[in-house]
């Protein structure tokens, strides 16, 4: 079983839509979660970060945290076509911060 | 500009054939790391680095040497190289580890015939 599961999409909303995306681990030692958004032949960079569980909000975008289901959702507001990019969670835990598990990322499509 | 470097961007070579893809950042920062994306299964971690002279292996590290004598520079070493390692990869940097913000480079698209 791999260590977190995203479902790779494609997902295609119209423009102004309320975007959901997801993953689930099973590592629940895993207490830093981070998304990254990834744009075409370009490497990841890094959206927002959150610790435990709860919600933490940045403009458009909100990350949510379950640690009881271990489930992580990431929600975008008001989407916008610049949103269009693979968005990839990624997680590790307190015994080793040096290493990092990676969801295999959704590729989001957004139509104008 | 800040930034992480690698070279080449793309390569193509041929099974047994050694090769070196090099990886320098101008932020001074501690942690390095070497990812491998394929798809459907997203980026996997091969080798990190905690300081120079620091180095462990991540989770996909066979095949694969590093080193880190330079605190800026982390090449990823394939000495023989297998069709298997043809791959997207990316290097990445952070002042420390853990929830530190990762700034990955543009990425070297290897094909291994």
């Amino acid at each position: 079983q791999k260590e977190v599961e995203q479902d790779p999409g494609p997902l295609s909303v119209p423009e102004g839509a309320i975007v959901s995306l997801n993953c689930t681990y099973s590592n629940s030692a895993f207490q830093y979660f981070m998304w990254y958004r990834q744009y075409s032949r370009k490497g990841p960079e890094l959206l927002m970060y959150t610790y435990s569980s709860g919600n933490k909000e940045d403009g458009r975008f909100t990350a949510q945290v379950d640690k009881s289901s271990k489930y992580i959702s990431l929600f975008i507001r008001d989407s916008q076509p610049s949103d269009s990019a693979t968005y990839l969670c990624a997680m590790n835990a307190p015994d080793n911060f040096n290493k990092f598990y990676f969801g295999s990322g959704t590729k989001l499509n957004v139509k104008p | 500009e800040a930034q992480v470097t690698q070279n080449p961007r793309y390569l193509i070579t041929v099974t047994g054939k050694k090769l070196t893809v090099t990886c320098s950042q101008n932020m001074n920062h501690e942690y390095m790391s070497w990812y491998r994306q394929d798809p459907g299964l997203g980026l996997r971690q091969i080798y990190y680095s905690m300081n120079v002279e620091v180095t462990d292996k991540g989770d996909v590290p066979e095949g694969y040497k590093v080193s880190r004598k330079e605190k800026r520079n982390f090449p990823l070493i394939l000495e023989s190289p297998s069709p298997n390692q043809t791959s997207l990869y990316f290097c990445a940097s952070s002042l420390l580890a853990g929830i530190n913000e990762q700034f990955f480079g543009p990425g070297t698209r290897l094909t291994v015939l």
